[in-house]
């Protein structure tokens, strides 16, 4: 059982659009982390937010962290073939240590 | 290199036959983490290790999965009597420190498919 729901599941978009990726839960997470896999790889880090209501930029992806700290949204602005990968997000619930993951969004963006 | 390996990167067993998967995380990292990967999926924990002692062993999905690192460094899964829900990638992750907010480095996986 997954305790993060992320939604879609899947995405396919042409270079040059905007998507956003939501990862949702009914639980309360000290803080919540991205990843990006690519096949045949292991997750790699895209960044790390703890603080209800934070936002951080990395270039053209956006991150936000809900104020309630259960739900998270990753935005990428003019897409590129080169984002292509499936999305993770992952939460550690208080006092743990271990990841949570979502199911992921696979994304591919075509030239 | 410096990042963490994992091997065999694929394995094929048989229904019944017993598979060591293997761990080396980064240098001096103390966490070590197992997550197994089903396919469409993402992962999910299966045990942590904090040096050479197995802190949570609670995602190990049944007494057939056995996990050590008895040097506190490198580590290794055991699965025994494979069944084909088994079939999935094991990855392993290290970490630098214990904490909520730390990194976790992943490995590239071991394929393993149960026929």
């Amino acid at each position: 059982t997954q305790l993060l729901e992320q939604s879609p599941q899947f995405l396919s978009i042409q270079e040059g659009e905007n998507l956003t990726v939501y990862c949702n839960s009914s639980s309360v997470f000290s803080s919540l982390q991205w990843y990006r896999q690519e096949p045949g790889e292991g997750p790699v880090l895209l960044v790390t937010v703890v603080t209800g209501g934070e936002v951080k930029k990395l270039k053209r992806l956006t991150f936000q962290f809900g104020d309630a700290r259960k739900d998270s949204s990753l935005h990428i602005t003019a897409a590129q073939p080169g984002d292509t990968g499936l999305y993770l997000c992952a939460g550690v619930k208080n006092s743990g240590y271990a990841l949570n993951f979502g199911k992921g969004t696979s994304l591919l963006v075509t030239p | 290199g410096a990042g963490v390996s994992q091997s065999p990167r694929y394995k094929v067993a048989k229904r019944g036959q017993d598979v060591a998967l293997r761990c080396d995380p980064i240098s001096g990292h103390v966490s070590l983490f197992w997550y197994q990967q089903a396919l469409g999926q993402g992962p999910e924990f299966l045990t942590y290790f904090q040096n050479e002692a197995q802190l949570d062993k609670s995602g190990l999905p049944s007494d057939r999965f056995f996990a050590e690192r008895p040097e506190g460094s490198v580590s290794t899964l055991k699965i025994q009597r494979t069944q084909q829900e088994d079939s999935a990638v094991y990855l392993c992750a290290s970490s630098s420190r214990p904490g909520l907010y730390n990194e976790q480095f992943f490995g590239p996986g071991t394929r393993l498919t149960v026929l």
